[in-house]
């Protein structure tokens, strides 16, 4: 059970738009403490895709973007490609834990 | 250009011990905080320790607590993971990641990553 709740899976056609919700608490994401989103192809080692809540690393694309409201972080990703299928996962600090905590990942599919 | 790479993955059987590496080179080792995040065959990320940019601040899941050890030798860059008792549960790819920031009181993002070393405990 993770500290931060993912969706397992998500689907889209291309050229659609997706969102992938990460769920937290009061001791997390509620907290103030920011999210960071990463992309994983099977095979590889994570990359960071989104940084304190809503930045993008230099060469991320303007298509992958990042929100945050109360417990909760939303990834989105708009005119859906199909090299974005991967694994996505969102990530925080947790104060009661004193650690980093990540959430157990969601699976895009582009149909 | 950043490069991380870990080594010393291997077959343990349980209850021993193994030591992991993660050399760093391409940055100023000394001012990021770094980490070990391990995946388990077919699982999701997880995070399993962390050390201030000076090695005076450490953290660790409880997971692992009172058996893995994070160190780091700013001189030689290098990155280490003492991980003693070993269980079948700790069999995973293990990545060390460099920290955004310094410190370990939160994150600022993992922005550089190794291609992993691989543990397997198995009798």
């Amino acid at each position: 059970q993770s500290v931060l709740t993912q969706p397992p899976s998500v689907s889209g056609t291309p050229g659609q738009r997706v969102t992938i919700s990460c769920t937290g608490s009061s001791s997390n994401i509620g907290a103030l403490y920011d999210v960071h989103w990463y992309q994983q192809v099977p095979g590889y080692p994570p990359k960071l895709l989104i940084f304190g809540n809503t930045n993008r690393p230099s060469g991320v694309p303007d298509r992958f973007s990042g929100s945050q409201s109360g417990t909760s972080a939303s990834l989105a990703i708009t005119g859906l490609q199909a090299e974005d299928e991967a694994d996505y996962y969102c990530q925080s600090y947790d104060r009661s834990l004193s650690g980093v905590v990540f959430g157990g990942g969601t699976k895009l599919t582009v149909l | 250009q950043v490069q991380l790479e870990e080594s010393g993955g291997g077959v343990v059987q349980p209850g021993r011990s193994l030591r992991l590496s993660c050399a760093a080179s391409g940055f100023t080792f000394i001012a990021y905080a770094m980490h070990w995040v391990r995946q388990a065959p077919g699982k999701g990320l997880e995070w399993v320790a962390d050390i201030s940019y000076d090695g005076g601040d450490k953290s660790y899941a409880d997971s692992v607590k009172g058996r893995f050890t994070i160190t780091r030798d700013n001189s030689k860059k290098t990155l280490f993971l003492e991980m003693n008792s070993l269980r079948l549960e700790d069999t995973a790819m293990y990545f060390c990641a460099r920290d955004r920031g310094g410190t370990v009181t939160t994150t600022l993002g993992f922005d550089y990553w190794g291609q992993g070393t691989l543990v397997t405990v198995s009798s």
